[in-house]
């Protein structure tokens, strides 16, 4: 299985800010996906980022919001621009893990906080 | 009305007893079903994958699948205190790498 970290673990930020996450994985791998996992809510996918291409963002997010690099096959970043309240949440990054089921591993995810 | 429905809990069992964990969801089309285990401040890790009605054992825990009334179930038997977790239902339409769908994960603890 692939091992994933996440960057920071943990950030409180300020409203009107952005923060960047970076995703780094132990192997190369086609896709990442970043989802966001909200108090209460379900695991939610924002965007699924093939390297050497442009993400392709869910419905109800749009880049100019999450911003995302794929510049290899090892690391990604997600950014959260423009940070208010409501973008309060656990953002985790997955990989595809090569497994018997093509199954996805997640990292251990991004608490982020905005004051 | 949400594709994944699951019971949020928490769920509080003795050590020992059966746990029967549950997911309804809405869109006939989705074909695989995992449960993921998340432990806290972690990331999820899959637990089981299944593809067909019906019932898949590991260990401890079995994973039931019925596509007719669009069910999924995962059982714990002889529950431990490390099973204290939340649990995730997920499913994608298709095989791989694909859109996982969750459920809003049920937080259980197995009290020794």
């Amino acid at each position: 299985s692939a091992v994933i970290s996440q960057k920071p673990s943990r950030d409180i930020c300020q409203r009107g800010t952005s923060l960047t996450i970076q995703c780094q994985v132990d192997s190369q791998v086609t896709m990442m996906f970043w989802y966001r996992q909200q108090p209460g809510q379900s695991l939610t996918l924002i965007a699924t980022a093939n390297q050497g291409s442009e993400a392709t963002y869910e419905s109800g997010f749009v880049i100019d919001k999450f911003p995302i690099s794929r510049p290899n096959l090892t690391f990604s970043t997600l950014t959260v621009s423009n940070m208010s309240p409501e973008d309060s949440s656990i953002y985790l990054c997955s990989v595809e893990g090569g497994g018997f089921y093509n199954e996805q591993f997640f990292g251990p995810g991004t608490r982020l906080t905005v004051l | 009305q949400k594709e994944v429905e699951q019971d949020p809990g928490p769920l509080s069992v003795p050590e020992g007893a059966i746990v029967s964990l549950n997911c309804t969801y809405s869109n006939s089309a989705f074909q695989y079903f995992m449960w993921y285990r998340q432990y806290s401040r972690k990331g999820p890790e899959l637990l089981m994958y299944t593809y067909s009605s019906g019932n898949k054992e590991d260990g401890r825990f079995t994973a039931q699948v019925d596509k007719s009334s669009k069910y999924i179930s995962l059982f714990i038997r002889d529950s431990q205190p490390s099973d204290s977790a939340t649990y995730l239902c997920a499913m994608s339409l298709n095989f791989g790498n694909e859109k996982l769908t969750f459920g809003t994960g049920t937080r259980l603890t197995i009290i020794p």
